[in-house]
């Protein structure tokens, strides 16, 4: 079975700028969160989708977005970057909806801010 | 509210030598505990899981963790480290209802030859 693919792996923009990514998870999983990684601040918890319903989110401000399609692909959109969102992004899908099932990881996109 | 602790950024140990990796949780609702080992340039890849079955689990790659209410620990141990064991490795809670998961700050260990 496929793991958690993302796209893309690197990615280099400019302040002011938008971003999109993007997260295809295990065939079957509904859930997919998405994590900000950051060799300060750890992981940090970005949002959670649940069959194309925002379930949980972290505290991030309202220029991180994102969403989830029918077929448990997702997306999230950071607008009017800053050099402070250069970092690791990884998504990480589930097989359900509770705790009980551990999170798979993608490898991650790698953004850079300049 | 949920939330580990990962005590010690940084931990070494000489190549064959007990690895011991602290983790201490808070949870208001009985936890899901997971261990997590990240390689460079690499997605997490899960060690082992504790969701209320057995206090001792066992994981991949000869590790173990324990889980102890009372001290409300899930510590991450290895008899004996290999090379190979080098990597940053982070513990997780969750609980059962909803999926979100709290992670460490996690714990960069490096094993001496």
């Amino acid at each position: 079975k496929a793991g958690v693919t993302q796209t893309p792996r690197y990615l280099i923009k400019t302040r002011g700028q938008q971003v999109t990514l993007s997260c295809s998870p295990i065939s079957g999983h509904r859930s997919v969160s998405w994590y900000q990684q950051t060799p300060g601040q750890g992981l940090q918890f970005l949002f959670e989708y649940f069959s194309e319903t925002q379930r949980n989110k972290g505290n991030f401000p309202g220029r991180f977005s994102g969403r989830q399609f029918s077929n448990s692909r997702s997306e999230m959109n950071v607008s009017t970057l800053e050099l402070g969102d250069s970092a690791l992004y990884l998504c990480a899908s589930s097989l359900s909806g509770t705790g009980l099932f551990e999170q798979y990881f993608g490898p991650g996109t790698r953004l850079t801010v300049t | 509210a949920q939330s580990v602790t990962q005590l010690g950024s940084h931990v070494s140990v000489s190549e064959g030598a007990l690895v011991l990796l602290r983790c201490n949780y808070s949870s208001s609702v009985p936890p899901y505990l997971f261990w997590y080992v990240q390689y460079p340039n690499q997605g997490l890849q899960l060690l082992l899981k504790y969701t209320s079955a057995a206090t001792l689990v066992k994981g991949i790659n000869g590790f173990e963790a324990e889980f102890k209410k009372s001290e409300t620990s899930f510590h991450l141990t290895k008899p004996s480290a290999h090379m190979s064991d080098a990597a940053e490795y982070f513990c997780a809670v969750s609980g059962p209802t909803g999926n979100q998961f709290y992670f460490g700050t996690g714990t960069s260990l490096t094993v001496i030859p």
